[in-house]
């Protein structure tokens, strides 16, 4: 099955500095990497995906990279703000599958100080 | 829309006990999921279902059921409590096709087993 390593697992940043966080994945048959945002005691919430048939997409100030090659894909979140403060998940899975099932990292811990 | 409703928020149980946790979602979503997130953790999967009448076991299926009998409801039973079921577990759905994969989660169950 699929395994989705994410590093790092805490990342503390001064506000307005950019962070970047990184996942490799193993299955080459995953196609969807979606990541997932969630704040303190609450649940998480899908911020951006990208598919495997696009290099990169962005959004404001987030921005997620993806190399098939090398297996992994990365999310950049510039001009970081207090609010950007949560636990960030990369997740992976082969569309098209029954299910749709995401495999998740393990998390990083964004922090901005401000 | 509510979209993904659970129920109880918390729940503290005994060794040995059941309960059922709920999960309703208003979205007409074929798929749903039951996941659990270990303090600082990723979130594992443990039952998927892809429409009424069909579920499957996902990454961690030990130790609970599940059914399915309508598009809306997906229950998460636990048989026979341990402490190692002490998690907080989100339900989650998404459509089958039409560009969404987008997995919409619940606000989440807190259960404590002493």
């Amino acid at each position: 099955g699929e395994n989705v390593e994410q590093h790092p697992s805490t990342l503390s940043v001064q506000e307005g500095d950019s962070a970047v966080i990184k996942c490799t994945y193993s299955d080459s048959a995953s196609n969807y990497f979606p990541w997932y945002k969630q704040e303190l005691g609450k649940r998480p919430q899908l911020i951006i995906d990208i598919r495997s048939n696009v290099g990169e997409k962005k959004d404001q100030r987030i921005a997620v990279t993806l190399n098939k090659t090398a297996k992994h894909f990365s999310l950049h979140i510039t001009e970081t703000q207090p609010e950007d403060s949560a636990v960030y998940f990369c997740a992976a899975t082969p569309l098209g599958n029954a299910g749709n099932m995401l495999t998740f990292g393990g998390g990083t811990r964004l922090m901005v100080k401000p | 829309n509510a979209g993904v409703t659970q129920t109880p928020k918390f729940r503290i149980l005994k060794i040995g006990q059941s309960m059922t946790l709920q999960c309703t979602q208003d979205m007409n979503h074929n798929y749903m999921y039951w996941y659990r997130q270990d303090p600082g953790m990723g979130l594992k999967l443990i039952y998927y279902s892809v429409g009424a009448g069909i579920t499957d076991k996902g990454e961690v299926p030990n130790g609970y059921n599940v059914s399915r009998s309508t598009t809306e409801d997906f229950p998460l039973r636990l048989e026979l409590a341990a402490p190692s079921q002490t998690s907080v577990y989100f339900c989650a759905s998404s459509q089958t096709s039409g560009g969404g994969n987008e997995q919409f989660f619940g606000p989440g169950t807190r259960l404590t087993v002493l």
